[in-house]
């Protein structure tokens, strides 16, 4: 069975301590891997796509790593607004939705 | 401004009785999904379409309906069916053959 699995499921960090949160996933297929920001009682925000290993993405504070069985959200001296849920998500090959892990709440102490 | 509006942002309902939420697009995206997000949970799928007058049923589409009658709109009807409504309903859009789906702000259902 396809399955995505985050961990932590919470962290807590004070500001400017950097820090990973992990995806790891066991699918058939990896067509693309996804990390969204959300933001309670909003809707997810796009941040990410990774399509091969050794791909890396950045955008601010936060880099996206991608190996073969996981991938890595690093965030390097966060603030208090980077305090939000971080999703990810798989895209199976031959197929066009996206498979969820639970989230890791991420909470920047000022 | 480009986007997906979802209304309304809270809904109450009563049991036994239908209700319909709503999405809107204007990004000129061909797909559009529905999604259902509970505490301490991933978002599962409920109904994708990827062209008007066309759409599938997803992990958990027992209790729902959907119809794709304009490709700017994909409303969902959550019925008597659905045994446990309550939970926050994200709407979802995408190019298709770009798998990057961009989100509404939600409607967060509850039943009294």
């Amino acid at each position: 069975e396809d399955q995505v699995t985050q961990s932590p499921e919470a962290l807590r960090l004070q500001e400017g301590e950097s820090s990973s949160l992990n995806c790891s996933y066991t699918v058939s297929g990896l067509r693309g891997l996804f990390w969204y920001r959300q933001d309670p009682g909003k809707g997810p925000e796009f941040l990410f796509t990774l399509y091969s290993a050794g791909e890396e993405k950045e955008k601010e504070r936060l880099k996206a790593t991608l190996t073969k069985k996981e991938s890595f959200l690093h965030i390097t001296a966060p603030k208090p607004e980077d305090s939000a849920t971080y999703l990810c998500a798989v895209l199976l090959q031959g197929a066009q939705k996206l498979v969820f892990g639970q989230g890791t709440r991420l909470t920047i102490n000022p | 401004d480009g986007g997906i509006t979802q209304s309304p942002k809270y809904l109450f309902r009563k049991e036994g009785q239908n209700v319909t939420l709503s999405c809107e697009q204007n990004l000129n995206h061909d797909a559009m999904y529905w999604y259902r997000q509970d505490p301490g949970q991933g978002l599962r799928l409920i109904y994708y379409s990827q062209i008007v007058n066309d759409f599938q049923k997803g992990d958990i589409a027992e209790g729902y309906s959907v119809s794709r009658e304009k490709k700017e709109s994909f409303p969902l009807t959550v019925t008597s069916a659905q045994k446990n409504p309550t939970a926050f309903y994200l709407c979802a859009s995408s190019i298709v053959g770009r798998p990057e789906a961009f989100f509404g702000q939600g409607t967060r259902l509850t039943v009294v």
